[in-house]
């Protein structure tokens, strides 16, 4: 049962690049990562998946080493808006059992 | 098209009544979860739907929570004696065939007074 561990809080400036890591060390060959953000009183919103390597969309990178046990979201210069909550999901494959990481608190200040 | 939708948006009830929380997912999405939020938490993974079966119901809380799914389309979350621990938002999520993104309602606010 892969169970994950992120900062609970990150400060940035808008503009900036953001990273936030996700270790998950009990990851299981089927597992894929996927990262959901989250605003207050509204459902989390997916962003990004990847299984191995490194995945990019039109809104941020997964960053995902070999073995697998940990990932980084990466997200480019940053506005006001991302301000968020974001989760790291491991899971999916054989037992579809979903486990959603504590949460980073990203705090963007103008 | 229309997004995952759930009712009520908000229900307050009384400890020790039954509460059944709706789920209505994406039209052909054939995966469905349940998922719990208390207020400042992370999100707690209650039980998963393929198609009308559910492969693993081992993150309900206790056996006053039960789930069903018909025509691998609606979904209901039954609570049985709610306790005012049961004070939550209840999330509901759904996905297509072999896609692991889920598709998250706007959830529904339970509070147990």
């Amino acid at each position: 049962l892969a169970k994950t561990t992120q900062p609970i809080s990150m400060d940035s400036y808008e503009g900036q690049e953001v990273n936030i890591t996700c270790s998950h060390n009990n990851i299981a060959t089927n597992d894929y990562i996927t990262w959901y953000q989250q605003f207050p009183s509204q459902g989390p919103r997916f962003i990004i998946q990847g299984y191995k390597t490194k995945v990019t969309n039109e809104v941020a990178s997964l960053f995902i080493p070999a073995d697998r046990k940990s990932s980084t979201l990466s997200l480019p210069r940053v506005s006001l808006s991302d301000t968020a909550v974001y989760y790291c999901l491991v899971g999916g494959g054989a037992t579809n059992k979903l486990i959603f990481g504590t949460g980073t608190l990203l705090a963007v200040q103008p | 098209g229309a997004g995952v939708s759930q009712s009520p948006s908000n229900k307050v009830t009384e400890k020790g009544k039954d509460v059944e929380l709706r789920c209505d997912p994406i039209s052909g999405h054939t995966a469905l979860y349940w998922y719990r939020q208390s207020l400042g938490q992370g999100l707690e993974f209650l039980i998963y739907f393929q198609g009308n079966s559910a492969p693993d119901k081992s993150g309900l809380p206790s056996d006053r929570f039960s789930a069903e799914r018909t025509g691998g389309s609606v979904s209901t979350l039954t609570i049985q004696r709610t306790q005012q621990e049961d004070s939550a938002v209840y999330l509901c999520a759904s996905s297509g065939q072999g896609v692991y993104e889920q598709y998250f309602g706007p959830g529904t606010r339970l509070t147990v007074t």
